[in-house]
Formats: C-alpha cells, structure tokens, sequence
C-alpha cells in the first residue's frame, strides 16, 4: 500500500520568509512518481512538479525547490522569499507505474500555507 | 495548451434532480479522472477512464454515473444525489500511455462546486 503524510497542517508565514513544506511517503514500488501540486481558494490544483523514483537529482524553478532523498523517503518543497500569491493549500502525491489504465494518485492530506504582510 | 476545462462552475441540485457535471481536454490525453473533493480534505479518486474505457470505479455509488463519449470528453451524470454528496467535483486528465515517465502528471481543471439541498 502507497502512503503519502504531510505532517505540517498549517503554517503561516511572514511575507519574504522561506519556508519548508515536508513530504514523507511510503510504497514497495521501485519505480515510482511523486508530484506537488497547488490548490488555491478558487480550487483548481495546480501542476507544480513531477520527480521520477530514479532520478535524485533536486530542481530549483524560480522560487520553489525541491529536495528529493530515497534514504529518508522525503520529498520537501521549499519556497524562497514567499510571497502573497503563494498562499494556498500544497499536496504531495505519489503513483507508481502507469500500466494504461491511468494512474492511481495517493495524495497527503495538504499543508495550508498562509503567507502575511 | 495544458487546460481541462469543467462545466458548470457551481450547480445545486435537489435530491430529485437529475444533473450532469462536464469535462473536456484537448491536450490528447488519453486518461481522464473524476475525484470528489470534501472541505479541507485530499481529493478522492471516483473513476479512470482510459482509451475511453473505464478502468477503475472506486466503489463508487450508482447515483454517480460517468460516461466518456470521446476521447476529449467525460461527463458525471448525478441522480438522487444525498447532501453528503455536496462537494468538489474534479477533472483531470493525463496521457496515459505505459511506463514512460512523461506521462504521469494529471492535469486538473477548476471543478465544479455541486450543492446538494
């Protein structure tokens, strides 16, 4: 069984702050496919990245980071010098290999971020 | 063009009432998903359409009855609907093909927010 927890509830923050969303996840997959996404209020969730089971490699996309460890099974995101607009509801989620039939999203239960003046 | 677009916005409905909640991509995705999403809650997978078939039906209650006429589009037709049932409905779409590690992202549209009186 697939299993994604995203311990932190709620943070809030000062504007220009950094701040760290965590990710632990749980599979038996080898191969596997963890994603980020961004729910704003107005409830569409938003794409942010996807980190493939064999490559470690960590990204950096403008304000955002990401932090990938297998040893830990982590999978942290981090926002530099957040802003306003950041504020939102942030899921971690993780599938395993697409077979054809689409793939089953495991999602955590979200962190709300509250980023303020 | 990433975009999956919903329809309606907002819908509300009587528990007698017989609706229909729309769905369509142009992305060429092949794999198109329904999830229902309570209040500070993950959204929960209802149903996979792939190749326009359905692949996976999450236990999901008869009222709720999808249907993907084509490749681009998915409908959930909504009958005897409870007011539990009041959430909201997702969207989302991804290629779908197997194994290759591009494909597994899914892409959401803004939902439709259904109220059940």
């Amino acid at each position: 069984a697939q299993k994604v927890t995203q311990a932190q509830t709620e943070i809030s923050v000062v504007e220009k702050e950094d701040v760290t969303l965590d990710c632990v996840y749980e599979t038996r997959d080898t191969t596997y496919y963890l994603f980020w996404y961004k729910q704003p209020p107005s409830g569409e969730l938003v794409f942010l990245i996807r980190r493939n089971s064999f490559d470690e490699q960590n990204e950096i996309s403008g304000r955002y980071s990401w932090n990938f460890q297998k040893s830990t099974s982590s999978f942290n995101f981090t926002i530099t010098a957040s802003q306003v607009v950041d504020s939102a509801v942030y899921f971690c989620a993780l599938s395993g290999v697409v077979t054809g039939g689409g793939n089953k999203l495991t999602f955590g239960t979200g962190t709300q971020l509250k980023v303020e003046l | 063009d990433t975009e999956v677009t919903q329809t309606p916005k907002h819908l509300v409905m009587g528990m007698t009432n017989k609706k229909s909640l729309k769905c369509e991509q142009h992305m060429g995705h092949r794999a198109m998903y329904w999830y229902k999403q309570k209040a500070k809650k993950p959204p929960e997978l209802m149903f996979v359409y792939s190749y326009e078939k359905l692949s996976i039906n999450e236990s999901v209650p008869s009222r709720f009855s999808p249907e993907c006429p084509n490749s681009s589009l998915l409908n959930l037709h909504l009958h005897a609907l409870q007011p539990e049932d009041s959430a909201l409905y997702l969207c989302a779409s991804s290629q779908g093909s197997s194994g290759r590690a591009g494909d597994n992202e899914q892409f959401f549209g803004p939902g439709t927010r259904l109220t059940v009186l």
